[in-house]
């Protein structure tokens, strides 16, 4: 069984970065595509970006590039998520999730299972 | 970017009842698309992936249904741990989730 486990909440001054870590077990993360996903009040949920394991690409989304990176250490088979100069209205909460068709042989993409979320708050 | 558009925002219903929420895609996104369950203070739970096949342990109560553009998440008879929030999510063209519908009771 695939689990995802995540790092613990973080508070951070604007300007900042932070660094959430994703560690996976029951699955070898070279295999799987991670990707991540976070969820403020107002805005719902936002994909963020996420990697091919395929051709080892790691695609952001538009509104976050240049500001978040997307790492891997697998000889921990832990994922990263960096996201830099941390404004305000970053503070929400950060899920990494799998892409199941690697997983489970689907056609489609779609996210299964999900860590269980770290809390970013940017504050002054 | 693909906009996905979920209504409605909120639903009130009964136990036992039968409820629907749809899904409007900016653009035709084929059959890639996923629906979500959240429960306050988790993360999305996957029910639905590929418009209409429900994932393993879903009970089959859950139904989807839609191509194209426009899509639904049928409840045939709602249970009490079934009030929480639904989103659904297209995959054709990266990723975009609608803006989700709380199903609160009556």
């Amino acid at each position: 069984q695939v689990q995802l486990v995540q790092s613990g909440a973080e508070v951070k001054e604007p300007g900042a970065a932070v660094k959430v870590s994703c560690k996976v077990s029951g699955y070898t993360l070279t295999e799987l595509s991670i990707h991540w996903v976070r969820q403020a009040p107002e805005i719902g949920l936002e994909w963020m970006g996420g990697n091919d394991p395929e051709d080892g690409k790691t695609t952001y989304a538009g509104k976050f590039k240049g500001r978040v990176t997307m790492t891997e250490d697998t000889s921990t088979d832990t994922a990263y998520m960096e996201l830099s100069s941390l404004r305000s209205d970053d503070t929400a909460i950060y899920y990494c999730a799998a892409d199941g068709r690697y997983i489970h042989g689907w056609y489609g993409p779609a996210f299964d299972p999900w860590g269980q979320g770290t809390l970013v708050t940017v504050t002054s | 970017d693909i906009q996905m558009t979920q209504s409605p925002s909120s639903l009130s219903a009964s136990v036992g009842d039968r409820v629907t929420i749809t899904c409007r895609a900016s653009q035709t996104i084929n059959t890639y698309l996923n629906w979500f369950q959240q429960r306050p203070g988790k993360a999305p739970h996957l029910l639905i992936h590929g418009a209409s096949t429900l994932q393993v342990g879903v009970p089959s109560r859950f139904s989807g249904s839609g191509s194209g553009t426009d899509f639904t998440l049928t409840i045939s008879s709602l249970q009490p741990e079934d009030f929480a929030t639904y989103f659904c999510q297209q995959s054709y063209t990266l990723y975009s989730f609608g803006q989700g519908t709380k199903l609160e009771i009556k």
